[in-house]
């Protein structure tokens, strides 16, 4: 079974500043997907972006990348220029391909964007 | 990114009675939707899994007689509290798979509160 541990609880950064989540997985699998998700107070969850394992190239999105080390099974958030949207619970998640694959999410890293 | 609603958005009920939420994929054909739960400040927890045209997966501890899931088009999901007590007060979150390849990703609704007086 996957396991996914995000080790921070919360997190706080300044507006205009640089934050880097961070998420750690366990697996035997060799091909596999990761997310971040996004959850605003709204609770809406909202995909951040998207990796997959046998790509090495690290993904990115605008604001949002990512530091993806498969050999330490480390995925990390990082999030440029910070905006006060920005302010949610962000969720690390990990998914094997194929049909009817189940998300296993870690507990989540509550982030918040200060003034 | 694809388009998920979930109906209805809230609902307050009395204890006893059942409730059906909808889950709907607007812009996508979803052989494959999940049902979560989350409670507070938690992350979410997995229901089911819900498939076009057959019987839900249920994850362990999660009473299928209690919680009905019906996937009756390949654009609708509903599931169903039946005889609602305060403890299934909770915000309950659907998510339609697409299963493109090399694209396989969830995309969810914007959730359902219930809560049972």
């Amino acid at each position: 079974a996957q396991t996914v541990t995000q080790s921070q609880p919360e997190m706080s950064v300044q507006e205009a500043e640089t934050v880097t989540l961070s998420c750690t997985y366990d697996t035997s699998e060799s091909n596999y997907y990761l997310f971040w998700y996004k959850q605003p107070p709204s609770r809406q969850m909202i995909l951040v972006i998207r990796q997959e394992a046998y790509k090495q190239q690290n993904a990115t999105e605008n604001r949002f990348s990512v530091n993806f080390q498969k050999a330490a099974k480390s995925f990390s958030l990082k999030i440029s220029d910070s905006q006060l949207g920005d302010t949610a619970m962000y969720f690390c998640a990990f998914m094997k391909p194929g049909t009817a694959s189940k998300l296993t999410f870690g507990t989540g890293t509550r982030l918040q964007v200060t003034l | 990114g694809a388009v998920v609603s979930q109906h209805p958005s809230w609902v307050i009920c009395k204890s006893g009675t059942s409730v059906k939420i909808e889950c709907r994929s607007l812009d996508f054909q979803a052989t494959t939707m999940f049902w979560y739960r989350q409670f507070p400040k938690q992350s979410l927890m997995l229901m089911a899994t819900s498939n076009e045209g057959s019987k839900a997966t249920y994850e362990q501890g999660v009473e299928k007689d209690k919680f009905l899931i019906n996937h009756a088009s390949l654009t609708l999901s509903t599931l169903t509290v039946t005889s609602a007590h305060p403890e299934d007060s909770s915000f309950y979150i659907c998510s339609a798979f697409i299963p493109a390849r090399r694209k396989e990703t969830q995309y969810f609704g914007p959730g359902t509160r219930l809560l049972v007086l």
